[in-house]
């Protein structure tokens, strides 16, 4: 079956630092990537997503791009905030299979000010 | 503005009780979710439901079940629940490629 893998549990950083998340999925389809971001106290809420392969995705100032060569979908941002601190999710969704969503175990980031 | 609630947000039961966990919303979504988050493990999913009376089990669907009478509400339900349930649940519910999760309810079973 389809799997997501986040390899980090928690990264540590202070402001300002380069922010590199890592994922990767197994899939025998064409898959729909996110992220998902979850703030203390909240549920998960979408950050970007990207349908189509070798395409990148831009929110917030975060951006990821669909490797389907390498089957990657790393999370990246040039400068984190203490307002980044949070549950990243990486999840991907199969084409024609009833908008099944399959999650990563989640990076806990946490930004130091 | 799309919002998914779920009652009650905070909930301690003795094992072997029943317990219900209530997601509501109001967009008329046709298909909504329980998952459930431990540490370590993510958002599992426990059940997918494509629209009134039209439920599909999830990856850990042992041990729970749901309803789903009306559009805007979707149930889970443990009957006894046990230990080993102790979680934080959420509920969602997706429109155009995006899922909308309510704020949790935290479950302890003693």
């Amino acid at each position: 079956g389809d799997s997501v893998t986040q390899k980090q549990g928690q990264v540590t950083l202070s402001e300002d630092d380069f922010l590199f998340i890592n994922c990767t999925y197994s899939t025998t389809t064409y898959p729909t990537l996110f992220w998902y971001v979850q703030y203390p106290g909240q549920g998960p809420q979408l950050l970007l997503k990207v349908t189509t392969a070798n395409n990148k995705g831009i929110s917030r100032g975060f951006e990821a791009t669909y490797d389907k060569g390498t089957t990657s979908f790393h999370l990246q941002k040039a400068s984190v905030q203490e307002s980044d601190s949070a549950v990243y999710f990486c999840a991907l969704v199969e084409r024609n299979m009833g908008y099944k969503l399959t999650f990563g175990t989640g990076t806990s980031l946490l930004v130091d000010p | 503005d799309m919002k998914v609630t779920q009652m009650p947000r905070y909930l301690i039961k003795r094992m072997g009780e029943n317990v219900l966990l209530e997601c509501g919303q109001d967009m008329s979504h046709e298909t909504m979710y329980w998952y459930r988050q431990d540490p370590g493990l993510g958002l599992q999913l426990i059940y997918i439901s494509y629209d009134v009376d039209s439920n599909s089990e999830g990856d850990i669907p042992k041990g729970y079940r749901v309803s789903r009478k009306k559009r805007e509400h979707f149930s889970l339900i443990l009957d006894s629940a046990k230990t080993n349930q102790t979680s934080v649940y959420f509920c969602a519910s997706h429109d155009t490629g995006q899922l909308y999760f309510g704020e949790g309810s935290k479950l302890t079973v003693l």
